[in-house]
């Protein structure tokens, strides 16, 4: 049974440019959340995304983005990067039908880096 | 609201000794809490929940955490630590059931080192 794969592990891009990350999530779970995670400090919520739509947001602006796919997979986009946004970005799943009990599984995220 | 505060930013012992991590949370409502941990470049993994059943939950690799309402506190615990313990701990604070998403609440973390 996979867990949740994202993809690339790694990436490098310079400001101002545009960024897609993907996340597969867990098989059986409907609901994927993204995080952002900065060097030494933990996770904050960006937004939730159940049955296609995004149900939930973290204080983040419009710059970020997302969509879900009736697959229940789901991509990240960052629009006109900063070098702030230099970060893991990590995906996580749940089985909780757009519910959150604050049990989630994780992925191993996207280490972006903003030149 | 809520909130969750790791007191400690790191922690060292030495392998075969106990483990303490602390945490304390602040929460309008009877709160779900979670232990997360994150090996290096890697996801986190959940390694145990309170959902307001057993206070004293155990969890993954012998880890455990209790549930103190009168101090508002969760701490980590294991007996003996060993080297694969070292990684980053995230305590975590969740509504009540069914809550919001932007509601669950991670710390900032407590990395601990294991010394041979």
């Amino acid at each position: 049974d996979a867990g949740v794969t994202q993809s690339p592990t790694h990436l490098i891009k310079t400001r101002g440019q545009q960024v897609t990350l993907r996340c597969s999530p867990k098989s059986g779970h409907d609901t994927v959340s993204w995080y952002q995670q900065a060097l030494g400090q933990g996770p904050q919520f960006i937004f939730q995304y159940y049955e296609e739509e995004e149900r939930q947001r973290g204080n983040f602006p419009d710059r970020f983005s997302g969509h879900q796919f009736p697959n229940y997979s789901s991509e990240l986009n960052v629009n006109a990067l900063l070098l702030g946004d230099s970060a893991l970005y990590l995906c996580a799943s749940s089985p909780t039908s757009g519910t959150n009990t604050g049990e989630l599984f994780f992925g191993e995220g996207s280490r972006l880096t903003v030149l | 609201a809520q909130s969750v505060t790791q007191l400690d930013s790191h922690v060292s012992v030495s392998e075969g000794t106990p483990v303490l991590l602390r945490c304390n949370y602040s929460s309008s409502y009877s709160p779900s809490l979670f232990w997360y941990v994150q090996h290096p470049n890697k996801g986190l993994q959940l390694l145990l929940k309170y959902t307001s059943a057993a206070t004293l939950v155990k969890g993954i690799n012998g880890f455990e955490a209790e549930f103190k309402k009168s101090e508002t506190s969760f701490h980590l615990t294991k007996p003996s630590a060993h080297m694969s313990d070292a990684a980053e701990y995230f305590c975590v604070v969740s509504g009540v059931p069914y809550s919001s998403a932007s509601k669950i609440i991670f710390g900032s973390g407590t990395r601990l080192s294991i010394r041979p």
